[in-house]
């Protein structure tokens, strides 16, 4: 099982281009997350979706969208990058139905210049 | 409101001691997990352990135990005999029941020294 695979690992883009940030897990699960990482704040949730076709923000939404067509893929979209937004970011995904943990991409470290 | 705080910054210890991580929690939910997760250098985000609100007893994992005190919104971590493979930042984490929404603490940097 690959679990949860994020996509690129590294990225530097400059300010006001757009990228998308590629998530997919191959366990079924239904909740998927994206959160960002930031020294000494911890991880932050970005967005979150509960299934395909469902989405809603977390705690700093802004600057990012989503969207869940299928239950296996949840890209994560900056429209137009900021350096605010250079960060690592992690994908997640667990299942609220069998109670399990939430499982981790290996991160994308993000440069915008 | 729900959060985490987890004072220690940064904790540097020798190989062989034993060190504590605090974790101190805020909710009004009365069903809720809290969960610790390691960061090595390499960046992966590691599970640890999952303790769900009705279960206070403590777990012990080898060289891990966690003290979980409902009394004092406490998830306590203690690594014994530390060894230089527990360098890494620790995450602890609280989930409210029904959602996958985590609230993370800030982390806590652990250096273990040889």
């Amino acid at each position: 099982n690959a679990g949860v695979t994020q996509t690129p690992k590294f990225q530097v883009l400059k300010t006001g281009q757009s990228m998308t940030l590629q998530c997919a897990q191959d366990m079924n699960h239904e909740y998927m997350s994206w959160y960002r990482q930031d020294p000494g704040m911890g991880l932050r949730l970005i967005h979150y979706s509960v299934g395909a076709g469902i989405t809603d923000q977390g705690e700093v939404p802004n600057g990012y969208n989503v969207s869940r067509s299928t239950t296996e893929d949840f890209p994560l979209r900056l429209l137009s990058a900021a350096p605010s937004q250079t960060s690592v970011y992690f994908c997640a995904s667990s299942s609220v139905r069998v109670n399990t943990e939430a499982f981790f991409g290996q991160g994308t470290r993000l440069t915008v210049v | 409101a729900q959060k985490v705080t987890q004072a220690q910054t940064e904790i540097s210890v020798v190989e062989k001691e034993d060190v504590t991580l605090d974790c101190v929690y805020e909710t009004r939910d009365t069903t809720y997990y809290l969960f610790w997760y390691k960061q090595p250098p390499s960046g992966e985000l590691v599970f640890l352990i999952r303790r769900n609100s009705f279960d206070e007893q403590n777990e012990i994992s080898g060289r891990y135990s966690w003290n979980f005190q409902k009394s004092t919104s406490s998830f306590n971590f203690t690594i014994t005999a530390s060894q230089v493979v527990d360098s890494a930042v620790y995450f602890c984490a609280l989930r409210a029941y029904n959602t996958d929404k985590l609230i993370f603490g800030t982390g806590t940097r652990l250096q273990v020294f040889p």
